[in-house]
């Protein structure tokens, strides 16, 4: 599976939106982008996920840049419910489903 | 939809006695479960793929007589810290895969944190 790198944490005002960005040079055509959220002391969250296209649903938009090297997930109006550690996971189909979690950025939405 | 709990989700224990962590998908079938393992301010690390009616796969370094793993059905997977110590405290979470997903998109439960005195 394709190595990630996303920022250690970022800041976002209540309202606007949250941009958090992924890095993914290494991602091979059959490996998906995922994103999971972590907040303190719950299971993780899934998010979205998405191949080539972007895609949105009611939580999440998730922008893939046309070399597939990297991604953003955008929170349009991010409240202090969303603050919480998002991981970003690149991860091929197929049988194998385990998940990498790496470090991922700790968003931190203030009042 | 997909929901997953776990059960306990907290326990304290002595250190020598064994606790039994419970998975439950609540909703679906998974024929896949996933344990983790979370210690302060790190990510999560797997332990373990658990595939219902057969035996559970360990990731590297975890042993397999400490951390039993039991998936007897589609709904349900349990985790049994056996002869705890307190270096096995820790917030252990499970995922499971619905089987009639074709993308590989996980529910995590709720966590269980472990307290080992």
């Amino acid at each position: 599976d394709a190595k990630t790198t996303q920022p250690t944490s970022m800041d976002c005002a209540e309202g606007r939106a949250a941009n958090l960005p992924c890095n993914h040079s290494t991602i091979s055509g059959n490996e998906y982008v995922y994103w999971y959220r972590q907040i303190h002391s719950q299971g993780p969250q899934y998010i979205i996920h998405g191949l080539k296209n972007n895609e949105t649903n009611e939580m999440a938009s998730l922008i893939i840049t046309e070399d597939r090297k990297s991604s953003t997930l955008i929170l349009p109006h991010a409240t202090l419910r969303d603050t919480a550690v998002y991981y970003c996971i690149v991860k091929s189909g197929g049988s194998n489903y385990k998940l990498t979690f790496g470090k991922g950025t700790l968003l931190t939405v203030n009042p | 939809g997909a929901v997953v709990s776990q059960h306990p989700s907290r326990v304290i224990c002595k250190s020598g006695t064994s606790v039994k962590i419970e998975c439950r998908s609540l909703d679906f079938q998974a024929t896949t479960m996933f344990w983790y393992r979370q210690f302060p301010k790190k990510s999560l690390m797997l332990m373990a793929t658990s595939n219902e009616g057969s035996k559970a796969t360990y990731e590297q370094g975890v042993e397999k007589d400490k951390f039993l793993i039991n998936h007897a059905s589609l709904t349900l997977s349990t985790l049994t810290v056996t002869s705890a110590h307190p270096e096995d405290s820790s917030f252990y979470i499970c995922s499971a895969r619905p089987r009639d997903r074709v993308v590989n998109e996980q529910f995590f439960g709720p966590g269980t944190r472990l307290t080992v005195l």
